[in-house]
């Protein structure tokens, strides 16, 4: 069946560092891809997302293209701040009618000044 | 401001007792989720909803219910069938079930412990 897999954390980073967040997806077809975060204990926020392939998504300094070709839609960011620690999830959904999304396990990044 | 409210944010249980967690959106969406949430393990998939008086079981619904009986409305209840109930429950929804791209918007959550 479909999967995401990501890297595994923590991810500890110095603040103005450049971040990547590898994903890696398995799905049939076309699927559309997303990358959540989560900050600690509030539920999810959309961060960013591509539905078709090369397409990039960008947000809040945050981008992440679409690699149909490596099934990969690795999280980066030029460079972080302390606000930017929180736990981040990348996505998938497959292009069928009302289906939910597939997540991977997150990944904890911890920023410190 | 449109939304989608969970209540209560915090809730205790003793073992063996059902419990209800409610979801409610105003946001007019069709497509309602259950997640629950466990360190380290992501977020798996419990019930969903596509539209009223309709839902589908996700991959771990043993231990679960659900109902939908209005659009804005997705309630779970924690029954004692369920053998770990311990966690974080997340309810997401989205605007048109059967949109290609299944964009989902999430409420804070609520997070249960049994005793």
């Amino acid at each position: 069946g479909d999967s995401v897999t990501q890297m595994e954390g923590p991810v500890t980073l110095s603040e103005e560092a450049f971040l990547t967040i590898n994903c890696t997806y398995t799905a049939t077809g076309y699927p559309s891809l997303f990358w959540y975060v989560q900050y600690p204990g509030e539920g999810l926020q959309l961060l960013l997302k591509a539905t078709k392939a090369d397409d990039k998504g960008s947000n809040k300094g945050f981008e992440a293209t679409y690699r149909k070709e490596t099934t990969s839609f690795h999280l980066e960011k030029g460079s972080v701040q302390v606000s930017d620690s929180a736990v981040y999830f990348c996505a998938l959904t497959p292009n069928q009618a009302g289906t939910a999304l597939i997540f991977g396990k997150g990944t904890t990044l911890s920023v410190s000044s | 401001d449109g939304g989608i409210t969970q209540s209560p944010k915090y809730l205790f249980r003793k073992e063996g007792q059902n419990v209800t967690l409610s979801c409610e959106q105003n946001l007019n969406h069709d497509a309602m989720y259950w997640y629950r949430q466990d360190p380290g393990q992501g977020l798996r998939l419990i019930y969903y909803s596509q539209i009223v008086n309709d839902f589908q079981k996700g991959d771990i619904a043993e231990g679960y219910s659900v109902s939908r009986e209005k659009k804005e409305s997705f309630p779970l209840t924690v029954t004692s069938a369920q053998k770990n109930p311990t966690a974080f429950y997340l309810c997401a929804s989205s605007p048109v079930a059967g949109a290609v791209y299944n964009e989902q918007f999430f409420g804070p959550g609520t997070r249960l412990t049994v005793l």
